[in-house]
């Protein structure tokens, strides 16, 4: 079983649509990070967080510790938001521990 | 935001030769950088930590001797790969940060390298 595991792997949506990908992970954390992966293959970071909830514009991250899972919330979807989404599990020396991500495509 | 560059963005080289990228955090010092590995449709695997000024640690698995890194100032970290052999050919990531347990992690474009 993969530390850090992420669903859906492909998610297909309309415009407009809200998205929701999942997060679980199983070792301990100090932070939980969101990434975004274009086809070109560079990464942004989205979010990082180590409780609660956190937005920025049209992207919610969430996270519950005690669960150890957290979800990152696209509203509105729109065909910029296509691309690879990673989820990673990150320890107290920064170093991460990757989900497979979640590749999402908004049809227009 | 701050700005993490790589480079070079793609490299082909014959194998046995060796090939160096680097990088460079432009508006930041980055106390600890990291490399990391993405093979075809895999996750991100990290490769080793590097702080400056000391010995990058590698993760299991990782050939020290054969993956290279240097991060001799606050600005620069440069991964060598030696003796490169068609099943390294991969993309290679960066990234920088500032503080490694509570600081915003930023990351290179990445560098595809392909060896023939």
């Amino acid at each position: 079983k993969n530390e850090v595991e992420q669903s859906p792997q492909n998610l297909t949506a309309q415009e407009g649509e809200f998205i929701t990908i999942n997060c679980s992970y199983s070792v301990g954390i100090s932070a939980l990070h969101w990434l975004q992966q274009h086809p070109g293959g560079g990464i942004v970071s989205l979010f990082m967080l180590s409780s609660g909830k956190k937005k920025h514009g049209r992207l919610i991250a969430t996270i519950n510790i005690q669960e150890k899972h957290s979800s990152l919330h696209i509203t509105a979807s729109h065909p910029r938001d296509s691309a690879v989404y990673i989820c990673a599990a990150g320890g107290s020396q920064g170093n991460l521990i990757f989900g497979k991500g979640t590749k999402l495509s908004v049809k227009p | 935001g701050a700005v993490v560059s790589q480079h070079p963005s793609r490299v082909i080289c014959k194998s046995g030769t060796s090939v160096k990228i680097e990088c460079r955090s432009l508006d930041f010092q980055a106390t600890t950088m990291f490399w990391y590995r993405q093979f075809p449709k895999k996750s991100l695997m990290l490769m080793a930590t590097s702080n400056e000024g000391s010995k990058a640690t590698y993760e299991q698995g990782v050939e020290k001797d054969k993956f290279l890194i240097n991060h001799a100032s606050l600005t620069l970290s440069t991964l060598t790969v030696t003796s490169a052999h068609p099943e390294d050919s991969s993309f290679y990531i960066c990234s920088a940060t500032q503080s490694p347990n509570t600081g915003e992690l930023f990351f290179g474009e990445g560098s595809r390298l392909t060896v023939l």
